[in-house]
């Protein structure tokens, strides 16, 4: 059971071009959404994340849009570069379980070409 | 810079064989936790650690056991190794006990039983 879908499984974008990957969740008690970029040979690392008492979040081309009503969320990288290149992840986490269990989505790998 | 390393990228084993995977923190960090990721299922938590010598069952600990001895170092123990638990294996720190706390991933272990 997956509790939080993640699409597409893969993606390809020109230089230049808007990289868009979605995700949906289920579970209403989430209320903390990471994203974790992975680059090859190396291990995920925090990109970018949002509260659900936001609708967007931006920092440089990377932007979270947040829809609390349709339990989604979605990364938006702007001008998207060729090293931008990676596997990308959402993620989702209950509050108050006294440490963060992170529920992940099943990964977008994106390729940007030149 | 927190820094999360893990004692092997590579590892053959063989079916039947105790595998021991390490993983060592350098920041001092509360939280270790262990995932394996699978192409098209993303990361799955296997256990994880809140303190020296305390333990919690992730979603597929099956196959599974851990020990952590020191709060720096989080071993993860495959106790009769599986050609189906041949994987990549990724540790992650958080340094305290909140839900939005940051996760730090060391670099992984590619796992291949034979």
């Amino acid at each position: 059971q997956q509790q939080v879908k993640q699409s597409p499984q893969s993606l390809i974008v020109q230089k230049g071009g808007i990289s868009i990957i979605n995700c949906a969740y289920e579970n209403t008690a989430f209320d903390y959404f990471p994203w974790y970029q992975q680059f090859p040979g190396k291990g995920p690392a925090l990109l970018i994340a949002i509260r659900p008492d936001v609708s967007e979040k931006k920092e440089g081309r990377f932007t979270i849009s947040f829809n609390k009503s349709a339990k989604q969320f979605s990364l938006h990288i702007m001008d998207s570069q060729p090293g931008d290149s990676a596997t990308y992840f959402c993620a989702a986490t209950e509050p108050n379980t006294g440490f963060q269990k992170l529920v992940f989505g099943t990964g977008t790998r994106l390729l940007v070409s030149p | 810079d927190v820094k999360v390393t893990q004692s092997s990228r590579y590892l053959v084993k063989r079916t039947g064989e105790k595998v021991f995977l390490e993983c060592v923190q350098d920041m001092d960090h509360e939280n270790m936790f262990w995932y394996r990721q699978d192409p098209g299922l993303g990361l799955r938590l296997i256990y994880f650690s809140y303190d020296v010598k305390m333990k919690e069952k992730g979603d597929i600990p099956e196959g599974y056991s851990v020990s952590r001895e020191k709060k720096e170092r989080f071993s993860l123990i495959l106790e009769s190794a599986s050609t189906n638990q041949t994987s990549m294996y990724l540790c992650a720190s958080t340094p305290g006990d909140t839900g939005t706390d940051t996760q730090y991933f060391g670099p992984g272990t590619r796992l291949t039983v034979l």
